[in-house]
């Protein structure tokens, strides 16, 4: 299995949901990766885990909340968030920094 | 600061004809650069990885070029398709480039038409 999966594909959210996004990869990479890309803009880096442990949190609010219950998967839970939300988030993987290996990303609408 | 530029930041062209897309970087140190293609609301597709003594390298008809030393990479597309239309994105691995490693172009988005 060489591909990293990510559900939903699509959601549609209201201001007052919790919902979570799902990312789930068999490679063996160690390091895991959410990124969130608006329209026309390069993906801006969210969150890091590397060995299951939050490595870097590039000050993401905290009504995004990531989780990493083991090797293969990566969550992020998303409650209260605002229109400005809106926007495809990426999951990515790597056997070491700089090698990533992206998700389809999941396109979220917030209402 | 590291940074990446890529141009031309669209291009339009007819079914069949060849393009080259261009990236220029300030990243330093410098451990690689990576072509990706990203259809809209997909996620970025990996096409070619060049490390610092790589100066050419194919993906079939998509070949990229580095020249370490001006810091410039190109993508060639040959006999483009249709399905060719997309956002090709240029990124530099670096130690320090950013805290994923990673410095991101802002792509050229790219229309075939028939």
């Amino acid at each position: 299995d060489t591909e990293v999966t990510q559900t939903p594909k699509h959601l549609v959210m209201g201001m007052t949901n919790k919902k979570s996004l799902k990312c789930e990869q068999h490679m063996g990479h160690r390091a895991m990766y959410w990124y969130k890309q608006k329209a026309k803009k390069p993906p801006e880096l969210m969150f890091v885990y590397s060995y299951e442990k939050l490595s870097i949190n590039e000050s993401v609010p905290s009504r995004f909340s990531p989780e990493c219950p083991n090797s293969s998967l990566l969550n992020l839970h998303l409650h209260a968030l605002q229109p400005e939300d809106s926007a495809l988030y990426l999951c990515a993987s790597s056997p070491q920094l700089g090698e990533q290996f992206f998700g389809p990303g999941t396109r979220l609408t917030v209402l | 600061k590291n940074q990446v530029e890529q141009s031309p930041q669209s291009l339009i062209i007819l079914e069949g004809k060849n393009c080259t897309l261009q990236c220029n970087y300030t990243v330093s140190p410098f451990s690689n650069l990576r072509w990706y293609k990203q259809d809209t609301g997909r996620g970025p597709v990996s096409l070619t990885i060049m490390t610092f003594s790589e100066n050419t390298k194919s993906n079939g008809r998509y070949t990229a070029t580095l020249d370490a030393d001006t810091k410039q990479s190109s993508l060639h597309i040959t006999a483009s398709q249709l399905s060719d239309s997309a956002s090709y994105i240029c990124v530099v691995s670096s130690p320090g480039g950013g805290a994923d490693g990673l410095t991101f172009g802002k792509g050229t988005h790219l229309i075939i038409q028939p």
